[in-house]
């Protein structure tokens, strides 16, 4: 059974970049079958996707945070991350890691979540 | 930029068929998927490629698409179905685009 899991400070400073770490059991990051993505859930709010990475390390992003975002992934750990630039208290969220079929574009597992506030 | 619709909220009575809609001109050319996210747990999807349901979602959970329209229905919905349902699609096959959201009550 694949499990994903987040992890991360819970807490950031306006201005600053927010650092993820997904890690990933049960199942290798280096599956040429599936992407590995991040969404993000205001409080009260829908879902945002963020962007995704493939374990070549190909990027793709959602345009509206294109600028501020960088997705990377680590194979030997097994793991994937997201940096979110100069965040405000619009970025704080609920930050899901999921993992995103090739085929057929199915995000058929996902982390917990991890709730990220930005605030000083 | 793409947009999918999902009404926000929908209501029914234990035993009762639910539909879920959501829309947009994206769903004319690509598949929709649904997922189930219920309070503090991981979202789970329930149905994908507009009407195909993955292993160990009860058969009650089916799918539907016609023209920029998908539906998802709950038929005989139980209280354990109560939950925010999304849909979602991949546009260009590229950026995923989710809908707003439906909170189904049942009771």
């Amino acid at each position: 059974q694949v499990q994903l899991q987040e992890s991360g400070p819970g807490l950031v400073k306006p201005s600053q970049t927010l650092s993820l770490t997904c890690t990933v059991s049960g199942g290798s990051i280096s599956s040429g079958d599936y992407y590995w993505s991040w969404i993000r859930q205001p409080p009260g709010k829908g879902l945002e996707w963020i962007g995704y990475i493939y374990y070549s390390g190909s990027t793709y992003y959602n345009p509206s945070l294109k600028s501020r975002v960088t997705i990377s992934v680590d194979t030997s750990k097994n793991q994937f991350s997201l940096k979110l630039s100069s965040v405000t208290a619009a970025d704080t969220a609920v930050y899901y890691c999921a993992r995103l079929s090739r085929d057929g574009y199915n995000l058929d597992y996902w982390g917990q979540g991890t709730l990220v506030t930005v605030s000083s | 930029s793409y947009e999918l619709t999902q009404p926000s909220s929908v209501s029914v009575s234990p035993g009762q068929t639910a539909r879920i809609t959501c829309s947009g001109d994206v769903l004319a050319k690509k598949y929709a998927r649904w997922f189930q996210q219920k309070p503090g747990q991981a979202p789970v999807l329930v149905i994908y490629k507009d009407s195909e349901r993955p292993s160990g979602i009860p058969e009650r959970f089916s799918g539907s698409s016609s023209g920029t329209t998908v539906t998802l229905t709950i038929s005989g919905a139980q209280v354990e179905d109560e939950a925010d349902y999304y849909c979602y699609s991949a546009a260009d096959n590229i950026n995923v685009v989710f809908g707003g959201g439906t909170k189904l009550t049942v009771l």
